[in-house]
């Protein structure tokens, strides 16, 4: 099946500076990539849609200017979230759509904002 | 709108007991059917997807899963779970778009 890496798949950094997250698709191309965040003990929640070669598509609340996403070619797509603040704490994991509606998750990663 | 309910955030279950995790959705159109489960500093495994056909599905470590539209559940079941099935269980569901909404998560815990 495919593969997705995710990096780094642990971070910790002072409250306001911008951390970058990568996911690359190692094995099959990918137009499409979607980033999530999970808090503590609560489901996943789809953050946006990172299309290649356009702009993300964005959740409802979800700050476009502090969640920036980059897609820029077809096995990579990038989160970076800027001006980080304890409250942005929490697990990003990427993903992208094989076929047959299956998503193959990169391992996430963990952002602990001090 | 699609919405996912997983009732029990916890379950303590012993070993090579059978276990059962339940799942209920809602939607108003067709829609395909997710377990995932998630490890320890892990990213997301799909186990089993029920999209058409046959409403029993089997996934992989032993789990299957049986969609019941008239109940609007999916639940999840392993007739005999091991240690090493210890991890988050996501239910999903999705329509004929890309986005997904999961469950809140099944912690499933097995004891020695």
């Amino acid at each position: 099946g495919a593969v997705v890496s995710q990096h780094p798949s642990w971070v910790i950094c002072k409250s306001g500076t911008s951390v970058k997250i990568e996911c690359r698709s190692l094995d099959f191309q990918a137009t499409t990539m979607f980033w999530y965040r999970q808090f503590p003990k609560q489901s996943l929640m789809l953050m946006a849609t990172s299309n290649e070669g356009s702009k993300a598509t964005y959740e409802q609340g979800v700050e476009k200017d502090k969640f920036l996403i980059n897609h820029a070619s077809l096995t990579l797509s990038t989160l970076t979230v800027t001006s980080a603040h304890p409250e942005d704490s929490s697990f990003y994991i990427c993903s992208t759509q094989g076929t047959n509606e299956k998503l193959f998750f990169g391992s996430g990663t963990q952002l602990s904002v001090l | 709108a699609q919405s996912v309910t997983q009732l029990d955030s916890q379950v303590p279950v012993f070993e090579e007991a059978p276990v059962e995790l339940r799942c209920n959705y809602s939607s108003s159109v067709s829609v395909y059917l997710f377990w995932y489960v998630q490890y320890p500093n892990q990213g997301l495994q799909l186990l089993l997807k029920y999209l058409s056909g046959s409403t029993l599905v089997k996934g992989i470590n032993g789990f299957e899963a049986e969609f019941n539209k008239s109940q609007t559940s999916f639940h999840l079941r392993k007739p005999s779970v091991h240690i090493s099935d210890t991890a988050e269980y996501f239910c999903a569901v999705s329509g004929r778009t890309y986005k997904y909404i999961f469950g809140t998560g099944t912690r499933l815990k097995v004891l020695a």
